[in-house]
């Protein structure tokens, strides 16, 4: 296993349009977390699912946002009519539920035009 | 949620030790303090963790307080490869979340 893989590493995408990014978990983890981060800040929860099912999710995560987690594998995340505000790197992480360490993709770029 | 408090940014030189604080005054009976690291153009790594007592691994040591209210990150010898922004979180002990602050830009200088 290769760790926690995200695609893709960067989009450009005109405003308005929507996007969509995947995460591919460590394969028996059961818990995975997506994150915003905008340069010089720290990541910014948006939601986490364990399993399929989805947990929690951020205030921050908009109508326009929308995650998925099928068959508790992959995950997608989904934005919708982009703003220039949604511009930032989208982080996912995943663990195990007993253990507390959390592993990070290396993100994907989203930058709105 | 409970928060976390760390200096902006310090410096370092190269194989000294360095020691980054957290203050958690608000920390709950259930918080695990964790510290990640970000390197440049690259996702949160894993560092250290620990609940009371004291914890040392490859990468770190973390220094707990006795109250809990206050933690401390030590990489016994800098290398420039540790020049990173280091991050000190709480996570809850029942539901797994984990919030990240604003962390400390850390500087090796060689």
């Amino acid at each position: 296993d290769t760790g926690v893989s995200q695609n893709p590493r960067h989009k450009i995408t005109k405003r308005g349009q929507n996007v969509t990014f995947r995460c591919d978990p460590i394969s028996e983890h059961n818990r995975l977390y997506w994150y915003r981060q905008t340069l010089g800040q720290g990541p910014e929860f948006l939601t986490y699912f364990q399993n399929e099912a989805q947990l929690e999710k951020s205030r921050l995560l908009s109508d326009r946002f929308s995650a998925e987690r099928p068959k508790g594998s992959f995950s997608t995340l989904e934005i919708q009519r982009t703003e220039q505000g949604d511009s930032a790197m989208y982080l996912c992480a995943s663990s195990l539920v007993w253990t507390t360490e959390a592993f990070f993709g290396q993100g994907t770029r989203l930058t709105v035009v | 949620d409970a928060k976390t408090t760390q200096p902006n940014s310090m410096e370092s030189n190269e194989e000294e030790p360095v020691h980054l604080p957290c203050n958690h005054s608000t920390i709950s009976g259930t918080d695990y303090i964790h510290w990640y690291r970000q390197l440049p153009s690259q996702g949160p790594e894993y560092v250290i963790h620990g609940l009371t007592s004291n914890v040392n691994n490859r990468m770190a040591s973390l220094a707990i307080a006795e109250d809990r209210k206050s933690s401390t990150l030590i990489l016994h010898r800098a290398t420039l490869r540790d020049a990173a922004v280091y991050y000190c979180i709480l996570r809850d002990g029942h539901t797994n979340d984990m919030r990240f602050g604003a962390g400390t830009r850390l500087t090796v200088k060689p």
